[in-house]
């Protein structure tokens, strides 16, 4: 199975920084990644799809880039909304395993 | 508007059984691939099994591979997930998650793009 290990694994950060949150796959997957929001005591939303393609309805703060191995999630000017946890999960091959998370804390 | 909801989840005797369900609506079912992710207490997110739009083709995660069975009812407009042989490592909250295809000329990307609320399950004694 491919492994998927993002960094850090909790960051704290205030309303308006830039923000960049890495992914990293234990062997190369092209740009089969996606990264989903989780809200406390709420469902994922899925935010991007094969690594830069934003989801219908995701506001444009949000990017993706990357392949091969590595990955980044950027927010460019978080507001309080934002506050959350990411996951990235890879597409490439079954079972499509994702990363153990990143807690996004208000600084 | 598309929607997936959840029922069936609950307490549990560890080896016992529990048949989670999930009610689709708001777009074609038979026309995707279905998934069951979970989520344990405090933990993240585990993709546990999937089935293709006709049902032909079925997915498991290897934690439950031989304890858990999905299908689904095209008819219905409803999926499943038969998970037998409970173990305490099984108590998550379960979401399903609708599988969404793009495609960039010879490449397919998959992603869950619609999920529900989720149904939790606890395996205790």
């Amino acid at each position: 199975d491919i492994q998927m290990t993002q960094s850090p694994s909790s960051l704290s950060a205030s309303v308006g920084d830039r923000v960049t949150i890495t992914c990293r796959a234990s062997q190369s997957i092209s740009n089969y990644l996606n990264w989903y929001q989780q809200r406390p005591g709420k469902a994922p939303e899925l935010l991007i799809y094969a690594a830069s393609s934003l989801q219908s309805g995701v506001p444009s703060r949000f990017s993706g880039s990357g392949s091969g191995t590595d990955f980044t999630l950027t927010i460019s000017s978080l507001q309080p909304e934002d506050f959350a946890t990411y996951y990235c999960q890879q597409s490439y091959s079954d079972p499509y395993t994702f990363g153990q998370g990143t807690k996004l804390e208000i600084k | 508007e598309v929607q997936l909801v959840e029922s069936g989840g609950g307490l549990v005797q560890p080896g016992g059984s529990l048949r989670l369900s999930c009610a689709a609506s708001g777009f074609s079912f038979s026309s995707y691939a279905m998934n069951w992710v979970r989520q344990a207490p405090g933990k993240g997110l585990e993709w546990v099994s999937a089935i293709s739009g006709s049902g032909g083709s079925t997915y498991y995660a290897d934690s439950v591979k031989g304890r858990f069975t999905i299908s689904r009812d095209n008819s219905k407009n409803t999926l499943f997930l038969q998970m037998n042989s409970l173990r305490d490592e099984d108590t998550a909250v379960y979401y399903c998650a609708k599988r969404t295809t793009a495609n960039n000329g010879p490449y397919y990307y998959y992603y869950m793009d619609v999920w529900g609320k989720g149904t939790t399950v606890t395996v205790s004694s």
